[in-house]
């Protein structure tokens, strides 16, 4: 069974501070990885994917994440914060296997950005 | 292009009743997720559809139930609704064009509270 593990429910940054936030998993094959973002009352949005190409990927909003095969991580930094990315971030796993759209999600990471 | 439609976005029930939830996916998606998103437990696999057809399914009780019709459009249905039945439910859309890329697009979710 695939997992993922959000280190930290709650991150608070400074506006203009970098922002890091902590996902590991856990997955006996090479799994997809991939980062969402829901803004309140909204579903979820797509930041990247991680789908064993590069492993570096750049998302949407100035977002990147690094997949590390040795530390089982995909952690999302930006390098500058800004206001409207307070949000609450998700990362989620799935096996790379034809006809699966089954998603695991971690529990979430609440994005705070201090003025 | 119109994105994932849910509807309807909010609704109050009370123990013992039904619910059915629809969702319409994005123009030419022929995989359709749900998801059950609360508090305390976090975003959980409810069931997928492709072509019709349940594809994969969570660890839900048989209350919850779902189905796809020929254009693509879901539903998905709780009977004899309990109080921690409230939660977002979320329909994702997916292309699959071959191997799962779990890159889903989701709706804004239903509401549903149960008093």
């Amino acid at each position: 069974a695939q997992s993922v593990t959000q280190l930290g429910s709650h991150v608070s940054v400074s506006e203009g501070a970098l922002v890091l936030l902590r996902c590991n998993y856990s997955s006996s094959v090479p799994p997809y990885l991939f980062w969402y973002v829901q803004y309140p009352n909204q579903g979820l949005q797509l930041l990247l994917k991680y789908t064993s190409a590069a492993t570096l990927v750049k998302g949407i909003n100035g977002f990147e994440a690094e997949f590390k095969k040795s530390e089982t991580s995909f952690h999302l930094t930006k390098p500058s914060a800004h206001m409207s990315d307070a949000a609450e971030y998700f990362c989620a796993v799935s096996p790379p296997v034809f006809g699966n759209e089954k998603l695991t999600f971690g529990t979430g990471t609440r994005l705070t950005i201090i003025p | 292009k119109a994105g994932v439609t849910q509807t309807p976005r909010y609704l109050i029930k009370t123990r013992g009743q039904q619910v059915t939830l629809s969702c319409s996916p994005i123009s030419g998606h022929r995989s359709v997720s749900w998801y059950q998103q609360t508090p305390g437990q976090g975003l959980q696999f409810l069931f997928e559809y492709f072509s019709e057809t349940q594809r994969n399914k969570g660890n839900f009780p048989g209350r919850f139930s779902g189905r796809q019709f020929s254009n693509s459009r879901s539903e998905m249905n709780v009977s004899t609704l309990e109080l921690g039945d409230s939660a977002l439910y979320l329909c994702a859309s997916s292309s699959t064009t071959g191997v799962g890329t779990g890159e889903l697009f989701f709706g804004e979710g239903s509401r549903l509270t149960v008093l």
